[in-house]
């Protein structure tokens, strides 16, 4: 079965700093999918960004970017320039390419506070 | 969430009675997602369906809960009786084949008392 951790609960960041969300995975296929997802306050679930595990390059949306390591099996989330509307929960999930399948598995988040 | 449309955004109930949470999706999607997110055990898959048919319901945590996808439009996810321990957020998400990122509504917040 297919696991997603998040080894931290919390964060916290000033505004305009930087700031790195990590998430590691286990699975023994090789063509998947990962993403973040952004959770506001408002709860409502929002995609960030997503990686095809078949691409070598790591994606980037504006001030949003993943460092993909396949081997290391680690997917993590960089922001640039923080903004107070990024504080949120930001949940990292994986997705099976296979069967049809698009059960995706997702982590238990990591709390981001983005501090003035 | 524009894609996705649920009701009632909250839900307030006392325990032993019907709940019916309703999800609204739009077109163009063959999948749909019905997810639980708690404190405890984060975000849960409970079922999906593709193309209006049960895929994977061994995510439904016991009998009192069942879901239906009567047509492409439309699914409701119930809950016969419902306990305290079913409070939760309800999410209902979409993706279309071979797009494998979902979508979210805004959810229902259910408080059984």
């Amino acid at each position: 079965a297919q696991t997603v951790t998040q080894s931290q609960p919390e964060m916290s960041v000033q505004e305009a700093e930087t700031v790195t969300l990590s998430c590691t995975y286990d699975t023994s296929e090789n063509n998947y999918y990962l993403f973040w997802y952004k959770q506001p306050p408002s709860r409502q679930m929002i995609l960030v960004i997503r990686q095809e595990a078949y691409k070598q390059q790591n994606a980037t949306e504006n001030r949003f970017s993943v460092n993909f390591q396949k081997a290391a099996k680690s997917f993590s989330l960089k922001i640039s320039d923080s903004q107070l509307g990024d504080t949120a929960m930001y949940f990292c999930a994986f997705s099976l390419l296979q069967g049809g399948s698009e059960k995706l598995v997702f982590g238990k988040g990591t709390k981001l506070t983005v501090n003035p | 969430d524009a894609g996705v449309i649920q009701s009632p955004r909250h839900e307030v109930t006392e325990m032993g009675q019907e709940v019916t949470l309703r999800c609204k999706p739009i077109s163009g999607h063959d999948y749909l997602f019905w997810y639980r997110q708690t404190m405890m055990r984060g975000l849960e898959l409970l079922i999906y369906f593709n193309n209006n048919v049960p895929i994977d319901d061994s995510g439904m945590p016991e009998d009192r809960f069942s879901a239906k996808m009567p047509n492409a439009s439309f699914s409701t996810l119930k809950i016969q009786p419902s306990e305290p321990r079913d409070s939760a957020v309800y999410f209902c998400a979409i993706s279309g084949t071979g797009s494998y990122e979902q979508y979210f509504g805004p959810g229902t917040r259910l408080t059984v008392t």
